[in-house]
Formats: C-alpha cells, structure tokens, sequence
C-alpha cells in the first residue's frame, strides 16, 4: 500500500527552463510534507517543507505547492541548473504522530545543457 | 552541521552470516531511523528509536533488529543475511524534521 506516490520514474529537463516533480498521497492524516535531493553515494539532503496550514512554500529557486484536496505536491525548480540532476523524493508525515516519514518512490532529474 | 556517520560505505557478505550496521549521530537527537531503498521503491523505513533502549518496527521489520544502548549510536542486526536483503541502507536522526542522513552503506549478500 503505497501512500505517498511518486508516478514519473524520471524527467528531463533543459537547463534554464523550470523543472516540476509530483507527487500524490493518499493518507489525508498526513499534515507535513517534505522534499529531499539524493546524489549517488551519498545520503539524502533535505530540500524544502511545506505544512498543510500552507498552499505555497518558497525557498530561491525551489517552490513546493500543495492542494490538499487533490491530495497532491508539486516541486517547482527555475531556472533548472545542471547541479539539479538528482533524485528527488517526496515524503510526509503525521505532526502529532511519531516522527515517522512515508517516502515516495522517487523521480530521477536530468537537466540537459 | 548535523553529522550522521554510517560505520560502511560498502560492505559484502554471504548467506546466513550475522550483519551488523552502525550508526552514529552527533547532534543528540532522541530519534534514529534505518531505511532501506531500492530502485522503484523509494526508501522503507525498517526500525525507528526515539529513545535510548526503545524501539519501534517501521513497515518492513522482517529479518532485522536494532539496538541503541547509547543516545547517540543506533544499530542495524541481520540475524542471518539472505539475499534479498540486498539493499542500500540508510540511517537518519532527528530532533523534529527533517530528519539529517548518513551516506548510506551498501551491503551484498552473496
């Protein structure tokens, strides 16, 4: 039972132009959400959040955007830059549960020159 | 900066044999995590602590177990490796999110 879906493998993007990954759950307990970057080798690093009480969360060139009634995150990344390339996961979580994530499968962005 | 130290980076071992996987965090964060991922399947928690001597199964537990007898160090047991368990494994902590990782330690079993 997959809650929290990531339903794009992959996505390739011209460098420049904005990037936008997906992401649907289906758990309507969850109230935070959060995106990590993961370069090969290494461990994932966070990215940005957002809280349910919000739509819209900026930080530079990352925006995430949430509609809860879709159940449904975006990422928005602009311009995409070649350090972009990565693999990106959505996760969420319950505020007043434990501080347990429920990861997405992820999406692998490839920013082109 | 949170620092989050996996004892391996690599690591190979055969069928039946007892695996451990360390952890080391030095922010003193009460919670600690081991994930599991493999492609097309995201990352899978395995086992949660939110305390020292405490523990918690996360969604796929079988197969694994965990200690944590210091705040700061938290252990990932394969009682007897098989070869699904063929994996990237990940270990996080964390005060409030979001959680801090470690590099990962990539484990075969042959």
């Amino acid at each position: 039972d997959q809650q929290v879906k990531q339903n794009s493998p992959s996505l390739s993007v011209q460098e420049g132009r904005i990037s936008i990954l997906n992401c649907d759950y289906t758990n309507s307990m969850f109230d935070y959400f959060l995106w990590y970057k993961k370069y090969p080798a290494e461990g994932p690093t966070f990215l940005i959040s957002i809280s349910s009480i919000k739509d819209k969360n900026e930080d530079g060139r990352f925006t995430v955007f949430l509609n809860k009634s879709a159940k449904h995150l975006s990422l928005h990344i602009v311009p995409s830059q070649p350090g972009d390339s990565a693999v990106y996961f959505c996760a969420a979580y319950i505020i007043q549960g434990a501080q347990k994530l429920v990861f997405g499968q992820g999406t692998r962005l490839t920013i082109n020159p | 900066d949170v620092k989050v130290t996996q004892s391996s980076r690599y690591l190979v071992k055969r069928t039946g044999e007892k695996v451990f996987l360390e952890c080391v965090q030095d922010m003193d964060h009460e919670n600690m995590f081991w994930y599991r991922q493999d492609p097309g399947l995201g990352l899978r928690l395995i086992y949660f602590s939110y305390d020292v001597k405490m523990k918690e199964k996360g969604d796929i537990p079988e197969g694994y177990s965990v200690s944590r007898e210091k705040k700061e160090r938290f252990s990932l047991i394969l009682e007897s490796a098989s070869t699904n368990q063929t994996s990237m494994y990940l270990c996080a902590s964390s005060s409030e999110q979001p959680q801090h990782f470690g590099d990962g330690t990539r484990l075969s079993i042959l």
